[in-house]
């Protein structure tokens, strides 16, 4: 079975500045998605970042970015130039194939606080 | 807009009571998921269907039944036998033939009076 871990219950940062956080998988297939959803205080889930695993290039959008290691199953967000909006429960997901219907497994979270 | 309606927000179950979950959903999207949020969990997969009519055990489906009737529809019953049942639920829906992500409802958090 696919499992997801993020090892960082909590992190923090300072308002501009750059925070990475962790996520490794374990998996046998060769094929799969890896997503970072971002949840908010309002509880709503929203996508921030994916990545193809037959990609080698990793994914960047706007100020978030990842650091794919397929070889090591390790999966980082970069978030850079931190805002206060960014505060909020960030969780990574791992979904076995390119299929739209294949169900997603979920790291535990990290609450990422940003300090003023 | 198109998007995910879970309703109630807030619901409040009896000892020994069934209730439902109502998930609607007006993405045209094949597959649907039902998702417990426990502090500290994560998500964790309940039930899942990837057509009409058709629907799989997740991780923690005992205590809960779902129906999947229509493609837009997917309630989730909480039962009597589920102990614990006290918890943030998350549906989400997703395109069954594409690669696009799962798209969610702003969940109900249910609790035992």
């Amino acid at each position: 079975a696919q499992t997801v871990t993020q090892s960082q219950p909590e992190m923090s940062v300072q308002e501009a500045e750059t925070v990475t956080l962790s996520c490794t998988y374990d998996t046998s297939e060769s094929d799969y998605y890896l997503f970072w959803y971002k949840q908010p205080p309002s509880r709503q889930m929203i996508l921030v970042i994916r990545q193809e695993a037959y990609k080698q290039q990793n994914a960047t959008e706007n100020r978030f970015s990842v650091n794919f290691q397929k070889a090591a199953k390790s999966f980082s967000l970069k978030i850079s130039d931190s805002q206060l909006g960014d505060a909020a429960m960030y969780f990574c997901a791992y979904r076995r194939s390119n299929f739209g219907n294949e169900k997603l497994t979920f790291g535990t979270g990290t609450r990422l606080t940003i300090i003023p | 807009d198109g998007g995910i309606t879970q309703s109630p927000k807030y619901l409040f179950r009896k000892e020994g009571q069934n209730v439902t979950l109502s998930c609607e959903q007006n993405l045209n999207h094949d597959a649907m998921y039902w998702y417990r949020q426990d502090p500290g969990q994560g998500l964790r997969l309940i039930y899942y269907s990837q057509i009409v009519n058709d629907f799989q055990k997740g991780d923690i489906a005992e205590g809960y039944s779902v129906s999947r009737e229509k493609k837009e529809s997917f309630p989730l019953t909480v039962t009597s036998a589920q102990k614990n049942p006290t918890a943030f639920y998350l549906c989400a829906s997703s395109p069954g033939d594409s690669n696009q992500p799962q798209h969610f409802g702003d969940g109900t958090r249910l609790s035992i009076l």
